[in-house]
């Protein structure tokens, strides 16, 4: 257990929808990643946030947004939901932004648009 | 710009064998190197870094990488291998010139041992 918990586990809704995806990281982490992995296109970063500011931006499109709150958790929101949408989306965490730190991942949600 | 590569989308290894999965990287600073394995249905895992020091890094699991700097490759090792090491595995790197701390991914190894 990585100690990043991620809710929900299994999501499944149809095109034009929109949904919220959430991430805890471990205790003590500032930095927030998340990713996007489908079975075409690999892992593919999307956005990190360290201490509530947005940090680095990744292939992240305009119809998803994130925020980091001020008890560290965040969320992931997808808009106007398209099939190809359908993937495993990972939170990650670290203690800080910097080089050497290590990700800790959480165990994903499953998104699946219909 | 920076990137990483796995040029073997999959590896098959002989139980008992040793195993070595490949990573090469171009950045225009130094290199962070890290590798991360992922379980069927499970979050990535982190397996091992490279920082600064020995070239020869151990890791989780019995795992261990070589960074060699001259041929700009950071491969997985493994003396024996065994039926659980089964999975994806992925490299990545972090530029020290890169201000945005971004890591940088490969495309993933399915590693497949056989019994």
């Amino acid at each position: 257990d990585s100690g990043v918990t991620q809710t929900p586990k299994h999501l499944i809704t149809a095109t034009g929808q929109r949904v919220t995806l959430r991430c805890s990281p471990r205790s003590g982490d500032l930095s927030v990643y998340w990713y996007q992995q489908s079975l075409d296109q690999g892992l593919q970063f999307l956005i990190q946030y360290y201490n509530g500011e947005e940090r680095a931006k990744g292939n992240i499109l305009e119809r998803f947004s994130a925020q980091q709150f001020p008890d560290l958790h965040s969320e992931l929101n997808l808009s106007s939901l398209e099939l190809g949408d359908s993937a495993l989306y990972f939170c990650a965490s670290s203690e800080a932004g910097l080089f050497y730190n290590e990700q800790f991942f959480g165990p994903g949600t499953r998104l699946t648009v219909l | 710009a920076q990137s990483v590569a796995q040029p073997e989308d999959q590896v098959n290894v002989a139980e008992g064998n040793p195993l070595t999965v490949k990573c090469t990287y171009s950045v225009s600073g130094n290199p962070y190197l890290f590798w991360y394995v992922q379980y069927p249905n499970r979050g990535l895992q982190f397996l091992l870094k490279y920082i600064t020091g020995d070239n020869l890094v151990k890791g989780s699991y019995g795992f261990e990488a070589e960074f060699n700097k001259s041929q700009t490759s950071f491969h997985l090792k493994k003396p024996s291998a065994l039926v659980s090491d089964s999975a994806l595995y992925f490299c990545a790197v972090r530029d020290t010139r890169d201000s945005n701390y971004q890591l940088i991914w490969g495309a993933g190894t399915k590693l497949i041992i056989k019994p």
